[in-house]
């Protein structure tokens, strides 16, 4: 079955610095990957999305790159703001059906 | 309109309390779902309907009863509910893959 995983719980990074945040999966039949923020109190967020035809994509101050060879994808967030401290959730996206990551707590030191 | 509200935001009741959770978009999606979210992890899916039809129940216990009364509504019903069911309880609407969640109802069972 597929399963979602990232390395590392908790992530804190200086304000301004860049972030990553990885994500490792298996058995993917079809590589279709979102990234998903939450905000304490909230509900998830989407941020930006890959698919298996990308190994790369890029929003505002975002990049997603997918690696299908190693199973494995990264969030790298540029100039860390404040705004960012949140938990981040990678997601496999099967036919409208999505499965969670483990999610990463992301704080960032003013 | 791209949100999706959820009512209400904090709920407690008690084990032997009937209750319900709302949901409602007006997106024109025409899947929609609930998802269950202990603190400190990721959403787990709990049942999705597609069309008004339920095509989904990922072995939920009886006592969480879902309901689609039409395409832009979604209820919870919650009956005789354990202290362990106390959670975040997510909607979300999908449409061509990307999956809008709401707020998220807090609750508590005492």
């Amino acid at each position: 079955g597929e399963s979602v995983g990232l390395h590392l719980p908790t992530l804190s990074v200086q304000e301004g610095d860049n972030s990553i945040i990885n994500c490792a999966y298996s058995n993917s039949a079809s590589d279709y990957f979102i990234w998903y923020k939450q905000e304490s109190g909230k509900g998830p967020q989407f941020i930006i999305d890959i698919r298996s035809n990308m190994d790369k994509r890029q929003g505002q101050r975002v990049t997603v790159l997918l690696n299908k060879t190693v199973k494995h994808l990264s969030l790298q967030i540029a100039a860390t703001q404040p705004g960012d401290s949140a938990v981040y959730f990678c997601a496999h996206n099967a036919g409208n059906m999505l499965t969670f990551g483990g999610g990463t707590r992301l704080m960032v030191k003013p | 309109d791209t949100e999706v509200t959820q009512t209400p935001k904090h709920l407690v009741m008690g084990m032997t309390n009937k209750k319900s959770l709302k949901c409602e978009q007006h997106m024109g999606h025409r899947a929609m779902y609930w998802y269950k979210q202990k603190a400190k992890k990721p959403p787990e899916l709990m049942f999705v309907y597609s069309y008004e039809k339920l095509s989904i129940n990922e072995s939920v216990p009886s006592r969480f009863s879902p309901e689609c009364p039409n395409s832009s509504l979604l209820n919870l019903h919650l009956h005789a509910l354990q202290p362990e069911d106390s959670a975040l309880y997510l909607c979300a609407s999908a449409q061509d893959g990307e999956l809008f969640f709401g707020e998220g109802s807090r609750l508590t069972v005492l």
